[in-house]
């Protein structure tokens, strides 16, 4: 079946800093991956859709400049957390799926904790 | 607006079943899906819905009327290892949408 992995699995950071999350498709090719933050105890909220060479979209309230996404090839999407602070602190995943109308698989998660 | 509402929380015991209702309102449809998260953990694909009717898959069963926008995941033989978070999501043109979770206890 459709792997997805993500990587770090959890960071903890200094306000200020800037933190890298990778998505890939282990075993297919996405050109389109998501990323959703998710709040403790709370629902996915899908903050982007990231597009194989070209701009992501943002979800309304997402601040662009913020959450920066980089899809540069089929099976690889980033998101760069720049000049995080401790509101930052999340559950971040990704998911993406084999073809248009097909579930969607998740990565591991990446916990974010910024002191 | 988009919506999926699901109950906060569902207990039941060992053995039993339980159902776990989904209603939504979006601008597209393209299928209901249903993930099950354990506390720490990513969300895991269970089932998915295109077409109205029953979707069996071992002990997990989910239901989609369109007509009605709702659907339900069904799940039988509860064991202690089915206490979770359950998400009903929605494929709404091009995003998944993700309902408010239901949180599910078994108890022995």
């Amino acid at each position: 079946g459709a792997v997805v992995s993500q990587h770090p699995s959890r960071v903890i950071c200094k306000s200020g800093t800037s933190v890298k999350i990778e998505c890939r498709s282990l075993d297919f090719q996405a050109t389109t991956m998501f990323w959703y933050r998710q709040f403790p105890k709370q629902s996915l909220m899908l903050m982007a859709t990231s597009n194989e060479g070209s701009k992501a979209t943002y979800e309304q309230g997402v601040e662009k400049d913020k959450f920066l996404i980089n899809h540069a090839s089929l099976t690889l999407s980033t998101l760069t957390v720049t000049s995080a602070h401790p509101e930052d602190s999340s559950f971040y995943i990704c998911s993406a799926s084999d073809s248009f109308n097909q579930p969607q698989h998740f990565g591991d998660g990446t916990r974010l904790s910024i002191l | 607006g988009q919506s999926l509402e699901q109950p906060s929380e569902v207990t039941a015991v060992e053995g039993a079943i339980v159902q776990i209702n989904c209603t939504y309102q979006t601008s597209g449809f393209y299928g209901l899906s249903w993930y099950q998260q354990h506390d720490g953990g990513a969300p895991t694909f269970l089932s998915y819905n295109a077409l109205d009717g029953l979707e069996e898959t071992g002990r997990f069963s989910s239901f989609l009327s369109r007509s009605d926008s709702y659907g339900y995941l069904l799940l039988q033989e509860l064991q202690m290892k089915d206490s979770a978070s359950y998400f009903c999501a929605v494929m709404d043109t091009d995003k998944l949408i993700f309902g408010t979770g239901t949180r599910l206890q078994v108890f022995p």
